[in-house]
């Protein structure tokens, strides 16, 4: 077995601010994603890799940076964080070639 | 693009009785995935079914690709189903999954 690790659990920002989030994972997977999370409306696609330095734009890019530095690590930046923007950041991982994805608890987002 | 909708949102039930979670794709179905996530929780995989009827303890998930949906059936609901459960059907050309909006199930005792 596996697991992905995610830090921090919790990030309170403040306007305008520059944050970075990491994912870990052990599985030795291939490719990794980063979805954002709002109430009511599921799971959105910010970022995605295939494979170490690989990055590929989700549905909701814009405003993000992502960094694959290696196979076994990936990093999703909000370059600019809106006020009152409040939602939860979730990575994920899958063997290419394997349809099932293994999701790490999240990091919940909070800017004042 | 291609689209994923669940119904209902959201589900009250008590405790014991059948839960009906449904699934439909607006383009030729490739996989399908079913998740679960306790508030506060991460997604945990419940069944990956990308055809036919699929079974494990109460849940049990039916996929019909000729018609572009899946549904997931929980029998004998408990409290501790009480969650958010997600469905999701991979696009193979991206190597993604295309997510659902989710329906909120709450067992009440």
């Amino acid at each position: 077995g596996g697991i992905i690790t995610q830090t921090p659990k919790f990030l309170i920002g403040q306007e305008g601010q520059k944050l970075t989030l990491k994912c870990q994972q052990n599985f030795n997977h291939d490719t990794m994603y980063w979805y954002r999370q709002d109430s009511g409306k599921g799971l959105r696609l910010i970022y995605y890799s295939i494979t170490e330095n690989d990055l590929q734009k989700g549905d909701l890019s814009e405003g993000y940076d992502a960094s694959r530095e290696k196979k076994s690590s990936f990093s999703l930046t909000v370059t600019s964080a809106q006020k009152n923007e409040m939602a939860v950041f979730l990575c994920a991982s899958r063997d290419w070639g394997q349809d099932t994805q293994y999701f790490g608890p999240g990091t919940r987002l909070l800017v004042l | 693009g291609q689209q994923v909708q669940q119904s209902p949102t959201s589900l009250v039930l008590q405790e014991g009785e059948n839960a009906e979670l449904q699934c439909n794709f607006s383009t030729s179905l490739n996989s399908m995935q079913w998740f679960y996530q306790r508030p506060g929780g991460s997604l945990i995989s419940v069944f990956y079914n990308p055809s036919g009827t699929k079974q494990s303890g109460r849940l049990t998930s039916t996929t019909v690709i000729k018609e572009r949906r899946s549904s997931l059936h929980i029998s004998s609901s408990q409290i501790t189903d009480s969650g958010t459960y997600l469905c999701a059907m991979m696009n193979y050309n991206q190597g993604k999954l295309i997510f659902g909006q989710g329906t909120k199930l709450s067992i009440k005792p």
